[in-house]
Order: structure tokens, then C-alpha cells, then sequence
């Protein structure tokens, strides 16, 4: 079926821990982005990539990595886990068209528990 | 920079009463689009509508409508004759040609039968 999949659903590890978030759509869209979500702060961005092989910081990227080596994945990357890591992790896309205003469109989310 | 406000955390009304979810933006930029996202309980979150800075007609959709306002920087989203099923958290947001999405910290909505 076509649209965005995040997994794995739920992660619980420890610090200290590299951990790799995947995300997969199916839309063939230009633009996928990774959000943290965290009480009081809505969706804060972390990395985002307009294309494969283009991926830019956003707001909060300290201590995440990322990649897009084929359009249709978008894979986040924690090095070294931290305890002010754990958080729900979004995964969205949005086609190019239009500029900006494209909504995008998100995983299910990642609810990931760093001990 | 840009910013996106809503001042309320939480609101909780009874069954068939009205709310509304105010945001407030700010931005120097002429050209910038805004989004308002559902995120119920089940936790997906759920594209709502979007607006664009040029367009300021306001928006009725079933029992949802938005008030699109440039000379306040607001874009309130009401809900007529709520329903459990609107209980959920609302998030606003705004962009730009970069098309990187600012969120609003959320208005939890409890709607009690």
C-alpha cells in the first residue's frame, strides 16, 4: 500500500547506544523530514532532505544522523543515545510542487525510551 | 525567525458545545503557508487544511471552520457542536518556500459526553 512507515514502533535502549530509526514512503516524494515530539514543544525538526543525497539541518540535529541514499528512505541515526533523547520520532514527506505549501504527510511515529 | 503561538494548552468542553483553537504567528516574510495537523489519541498526526498568506477567505468544512486573519497574525480553527471523537491534540504550523514546518507547542481538546 502506498504511504509512509516508520519503524521499528517502539525502541527501548540503553545510553550510550547507536539506534537507527528507518522511514519508507512509497510516494516517490522529493522532500522527507524527521520531527521529535515532546510535551510543551509541538514538533521540533531535526534533519530534512529535499532530495537523495541533499539533507539539511534543522532545528534541533545535535546528536543525530542522517541519510538518503534512494528517494524512498530517510533513515535517522542516534550515534550515542542520550537520556534527553528519548521522545516520539516522526517521519513526514512532502512532493515538491507548489513551494511550501504542500502539506506533508507523516509516519506513524517512533516512541523511543532511552534508559 | 519565525514562530507559531497557541496560548492554550488544554481545553475541555461538554459534548455539542463549540471551540476554538487560537494561533497566533509571527513572520516578516510575505510569502508563508499555514497548516493546522489532528493528532488523536491513537498518535498519527492528520493534515487538517492549509492557507496560504495571499488567500484570507475563511474556510468551512463540515463542522470545522478557520478564520484566516493577516492584520492579527491569527488563524483560529473552531469546531461547531463538538463530538468525542474531535477529542485530540490540534497543532498549527507555518511555512515557507523552504518547505520547513514550524509547530505550535498543541491545544489539547477533551470533549467530555
Amino acid at each position: 500500500d502506498a504511504g509512509i512507515t516508520q519503524s521499528p514502533r517502539y525502541k527501548i535502549t540503553e545510553t550510550g547506544r547507536q539506534v537507527t530509526l528507518m522511514c519508507h514512503q512509497t510516494w516517490s516524494h522529493s522532500y522527507m523530514f524527521w520531527y521529535r515530539q515532546d510535551l510543551g514543544h509541538g514538533l521540533r525538526l531535526i534533519y530534512y532532505s529535499a532530495a537523495a543525497d541533499i539533507t539539511d539541518k534543522g532545528e534541533v540535529p545535535d546528536g543525530y544522523v542522517v541519510s538518503r541514499s534512494k528517494t524512498e528512505n530517510f533513515p535517522l541515526t542516534l550515534e550515542s543515545a542520550t537520556r534527553s533523547q528519548t521522545s516520539v520520532y516522526f517521519c513526514a514527506s512532502s512532493p515538491a510542487q507548489g513551494k511550501g505549501n504542500q502539506p506533508q504527510h507523516f509516519g506513524d511515529g517512533t516512541r523511543l525510551s532511552i534508559l | 525567525a519565525q514562530k507559531v503561538t497557541q496560548a492554550q494548552t488544554e481545553i475541555s468542553v461538554v459534548e455539542k458545545e463549540d471551540v476554538t483553537l487560537d494561533c497566533v504567528y509571527e513572520t516578516r516574510d510575505t510569502t508563508y503557508y499555514l497548516f493546522w495537523y489532528k493528532q488523536p489519541p491513537s498518535g498519527e498526526l492528520v493534515f487538517l487544511i492549509r492557507r496560504n498568506s495571499f488567500d484570507e477567505q475563511n474556510e468551512i468544512s463540515g463542522r470545522y471552520s478557520w478564520n484566516f486573519q493577516k492584520s492579527t497574525s491569527s488563524f483560529n480553527f473552531t469546531i461547531t457542536a463538538s463530538q468525542v471523537v474531535d477529542s485530540a491534540v490540534y497543532f498549527c504550523a507555518l511555512s515557507f518556500n523552504d518547505y520547513k514546518l514550524s509547530f505550535g507547542a498543541g491545544t489539547t481538546v477533551t470533549v467530555r459526553a
